[in-house]
């Protein structure tokens, strides 16, 4: 089955302590990204990669890293997270390289809480 | 920088009636649209997009969206709602490499 998975599905976690969230595609996707999810705010991208080894900013970087060292991977790292970042967090993935017409794939979501 | 409103928080309609879901766009040169619909504790899952061509576009379970360029609209249509229908409704652009999103609008349903 053509998906997106991510892990944890829920976290909390206390401030400063660092933590990862994996994110992992099967369908060959070259593009992928981190959003997340505030009310009233929508969805704002954290990150993104448009292939392998190549990663850019989003709108929400700051407290954030990624990295894309193989195709199906690209996790988000908190290295000293704070309460203003808990927040629903998406992967997504689509085959855009170059073209921003493809529709893209989300996965189930992270619940993360930071206290 | 491209942008997305999405005027309404909240949009009540009940089931058989026809529903619309109002979204507007900032954005400059060519717009690539689309509608996302979110169920609860799920990911997002996408309806329909417009990229050129026919200003009516169809979409997953029934819905369509019109693009109005001067209006700078791409409002979400479905001629007959569901119960099932009841989710959160995303409108966004795609600019460049990054997709930008509207705040959302809950889409209420009642039988």
């Amino acid at each position: 089955e053509a998906q997106v998975t991510q892990n944890p599905r829920y976290l909390i976690t206390v401030t400063g302590k660092k933590l990862t969230v994996t994110c992992s595609q099967n369908m060959n996707h070259e593009y992928m990204s981190w959003y997340r999810q505030d009310p009233g705010l929508g969805l704002r991208q954290i990150y993104y990669s448009m292939n392998v080894e190549v990663t850019d900013k989003g709108d929400v970087p700051e407290g954030y890293k990624v990295s894309r060292k193989e195709k199906r991977n690209f996790p988000l790292i908190l290295e000293s997270p704070s309460p203003n970042q808990t927040s629903l967090y998406f992967c997504a993935s689509s085959w855009t390289s170059g073209s921003p017409y493809h529709e893209q794939f989300f996965g189930p979501g992270t619940r993360l809480t930071v206290l | 920088a491209q942008s997305v409103a999405q005027p309404e928080d909240q949009v009540n309609v009940a089931e058989g009636n026809p529903l619309t879901v109002k979204c507007t766009y900032s954005v400059s040169g060519n717009p690539y649209l689309f509608w996302y619909v979110q169920y609860p504790n799920r990911g997002l899952q996408f309806l329909l997009k417009y990229i050129t061509g026919d200003n009516l576009v169809k979409g997953s379970y029934g819905f369509e969206a019109e693009f109005n360029k001067s209006q700078t609209s791409f409002h979400l249509k479905k001629p007959s709602a569901l119960v099932s229908d009841s989710a959160l409704y995303f409108c966004a652009v795609n600019y460049g490499n990054m997709l930008t999103f509207g705040g959302g609008t809950r889409l209420m349903v009642k039988p």
